[in-house]
């Protein structure tokens, strides 16, 4: 099914580990992203994505890396995990022309930082 | 003063009642975007809008540009159209999506 697959669904990290958080969309869309989800606000962006080989940053970039080599392909990166990096975190994909219905998102990833 | 607002914060509807949520902005934008997401985490997109008015089944988003607001409608809700309501601003299709901090719908039987 087309769509944004994000994985894994669950993580559970100790504090310093550092891990990759999967997104991929067979959408052909140009613009991916990331955002993380707290408990009472609302979706904040991480980074993002307009095509392959560019990436920027958005409102809360500190402690994620990300890269963009493929079309499909938009991996978070978590280099040294902390414990305010405990969230829900959403990839999504639109694309760039207008028209549609915008954005598609993946299921989620609940991660928890020990 | 956030760029994205909506109101109410908080709604608690009967069923079959009309719905109204509100969403203002006081950036420039080239779309607005209304999301859905259910209890169970899950966000949805409902509607893309540039200009004008959309609707989809018993949804109806508009938007008017000189007065920088949007209006989601739900018709005759149902306890499945409880969700969190998302406005996003877009200023321009390479820029970054400025959210609102949603709406909170409940909709009892």
């Amino acid at each position: 099914n087309a769509g944004v697959t994000q994985t894994p669904k669950f993580q559970v990290l100790k504090t310093g580990q550092s891990m990759t958080l999967q997104c991929a969309q067979d959408m052909n869309h140009e613009y991916m992203s990331w955002y993380r989800q707290d408990p009472g606000m609302g979706l904040r962006l991480i980074h993002y994505s307009v095509g392959a080989g560019i990436t920027d940053q958005g409102e809360v970039p500190n402690g994620y890396n990300v890269s963009r080599s493929t079309t499909e392909d938009f991996p978070l990166r978590l280099l040294s995990a902390a414990p305010s990096q405990t969230s829900v975190y959403f990839c999504a994909s639109r694309p760039i022309r207008q028209g549609g219905y915008g954005y598609t998102f993946g299921s989620g990833t609940r991660l928890t930082v020990v | 003063k956030n760029e994205v607002e909506q109101s109410p914060q908080n709604l608690t509807a009967q069923e079959g009642e009309f719905i109204t949520i509100n969403c203002s902005y006081s950036v420039g934008i080239s779309a607005l975007h209304w999301l859905q997401q259910h209890p169970g985490g899950g966000i949805v997109s409902l509607f893309m809008l540039s200009s004008g008015k959309k609707k989809h089944g018993r949804l109806i988003a508009t938007i008017n540009i000189q007065e920088k607001h949007s209006s989601l409608h739900i018709t005759a809700s149902h306890p499945r159209d409880s969700a969190v309501y998302i406005c996003a601003a877009l200023k321009t299709s390479y820029d970054k999506v400025i959210f609102g901090p949603g709406t909170s719908l409940s909709v009892i039987p």
